[in-house]
């Protein structure tokens, strides 16, 4: 059974960085099949993709959050995100989620599936 | 980016009733769209994907319909455990959108 559960900080200052690891069990994430995303939802607001990684260390990520973001594919089956300069707008619960690939798997325009497999998310808060 | 729109923003439903929610995109996404369930302090639960395969584990009750910018998701009779918030994606351009959401209410 494949899972995935997200770890790191609950409460971030303004301005620092947020940093958030996703741990991938039953699956492998260097795998070709699928592609490992970010995806966040902030206090009444609607889900937000973030970004996403291929095995092969391949990222797209958000335009409007795209000079913020590094997704990187870590040695221990996990990935993990980096959002810098955090504010207050910021504060969300952060999901991982994983892709199916379909086609063209590995370039800059693949196409996946939708996220048939989420982690049950982690808050974090953005405070002084 | 291509936007999401979703109606109405609430609906109340009896038990054993059927619910309609629309999903609307703000340019044609063919037919690559998904639909979620969301509980509260869950994460989303895939139902929908092609705008009309139901997803495994998806109960045959949940339909979905439609192309283009114009989409639909049937609950044909409620059961207690769908009161729940649905969402719409879209997965046909980048970046990659939802809508904000139908929350599903016990009438």
């Amino acid at each position: 059974q494949v899972q995935l559960q997200e770890s790191g900080p609950g409460l971030v200052k303004p301005s620092e960085t947020l940093s958030l690891t996703c741990t991938v069990s039953g699956a492998s994430v260097h795998s070709g099949t699928y592609y490992w995303n970010w995806i966040r939802q902030a206090p009444g607001r609607r889900l937000e993709w973030i970004g996403y990684i291929y095995y092969t260390g391949s990222t797209k990520y958000n335009p409007s959050l795209r000079s913020r973001i590094t997704i990187s594919v870590m040695s221990r089956n996990q990935f993990s995100l980096q959002l810098n300069s955090v504010t207050a707008a910021d504060t969300a619960v952060y999901y991982c989620a994983r892709a199916v690939c379909r086609a063209y798997c590995g370039g800059p325009v693949p196409t996946l599936d939708p996220f048939d497999l989420w982690g049950q998310g982690t808050m974090v808060t953005v405070s002084s | 980016e291509i936007v999401m729109t979703q109606s109405p923003a609430t609906l109340s439903v009896s038990p054993g009733e059927r619910a309609t929610l629309s999903c609307r995109a703000s340019q044609s996404v063919s037919s690559n769209l998904a639909w979620y369930q969301q509980k509260p302090g869950q994460a989303p639960r895939l139902l929908i994907y092609g705008a009309s395969t139901r997803a495994t584990g998806c109960p045959a009750r949940f339909s979905g319909s439609g192309s283009a910018t114009e989409f639909t998701l049937t609950i044909s009779s409620l059961q207690s455990e769908d009161f729940a918030v649905y969402y719409c994606q879209q997965y046909d351009k980048w970046p990659l959108t939802f809508g904000p959401g139908t929350k599903v209410d016990i009438k």
